[in-house]
């Protein structure tokens, strides 16, 4: 089925541990993201990626970085994972109008002990 | 610093009743949308609303922006077990380039 494709589904590192959280996209969107979600918080971006070859900053990307691999993969990569950084991850991509909405991966679920 | 906030956080009613649930903000939106999220999965589009004063229905489901852009509802008639989730709203700041989402609303629909 076309969409958002998202590997692992479920993860536990210890503190310091690295790991690289994969996406890829089969809807010829330009646009992917990377967001986290934790409880009562919704859901915050980290960074996303316009189009193929260019990454920006969200609201909480310290300790992460990008990779926009080509137009359909877009990577997030937690170099010495922390506690802070348990949560459910989502990678989505969207069309240029955002009008149409994101689509969502079915997401990671991150574990730091 | 959240941008939307939703109320309530938690809503747990008997199948077929009504319920509201709100999405506020101090600021301005061009547009909002309003996501709905199964565990397990990621959140999918329910509608993207544009035009202040906005009402769009989607079945039992009717969605409204604010004359002033800043808030918005979802109300939804004669609830079902299949509307249980969390439901999200996001709006756009005139940034164009992404959507600050809400706090989010929990639903439970009890059979």
């Amino acid at each position: 089925n076309a969409g958002v494709t998202q590997t692992p589904k479920f993860q536990v590192l210890k503190t310091g541990q690295s790991m690289t959280l994969q996406c890829a996209q089969d809807m010829n969107h330009n646009s992917m993201y990377w967001y986290r979600q934790d409880p009562g918080m919704g859901l915050r971006l980290i960074y996303y990626s316009a189009s193929e070859g260019t990454t920006d900053k969200g609201e909480v990307p310290n300790g992460y970085n990008v990779s926009r691999l080509n137009k359909r993969e877009f990577s997030l990569r937690l170099e010495s994972a922390a506690p802070s950084q348990t949560s459910v991850y989502f990678c989505a991509s969207s069309r240029d109008d955002l009008g149409y909405g994101y689509t969502f991966g079915s997401g990671t679920r991150l574990t730091v002990v | 610093t959240q941008l939307l906030e939703q109320s309530p956080q938690f809503l747990s009613i008997q199948e077929g009743e009504n319920l509201t649930v709100y999405c506020n903000s101090s600021s301005v939106f061009s547009s909002l949308q309003w996501y709905r999220q199964e565990p397990g999965e990621g959140p999918v589009l329910l509608v993207t609303v544009v035009t202040g004063g906005e009402v769009k229905k989607l079945k039992r489901l009717t969605f409204q922006f604010g004359d002033a852009r800043k808030d918005s509802s979802l109300h939804i008639t004669a609830a079902q077990p299949g509307d249980t989730g969390l439901y999200l709203c996001a709006g756009d700041p005139n940034t164009g380039n992404q959507f600050y989402f809400g706090t989010g609303t929990s639903l439970t629909v009890i059979p």
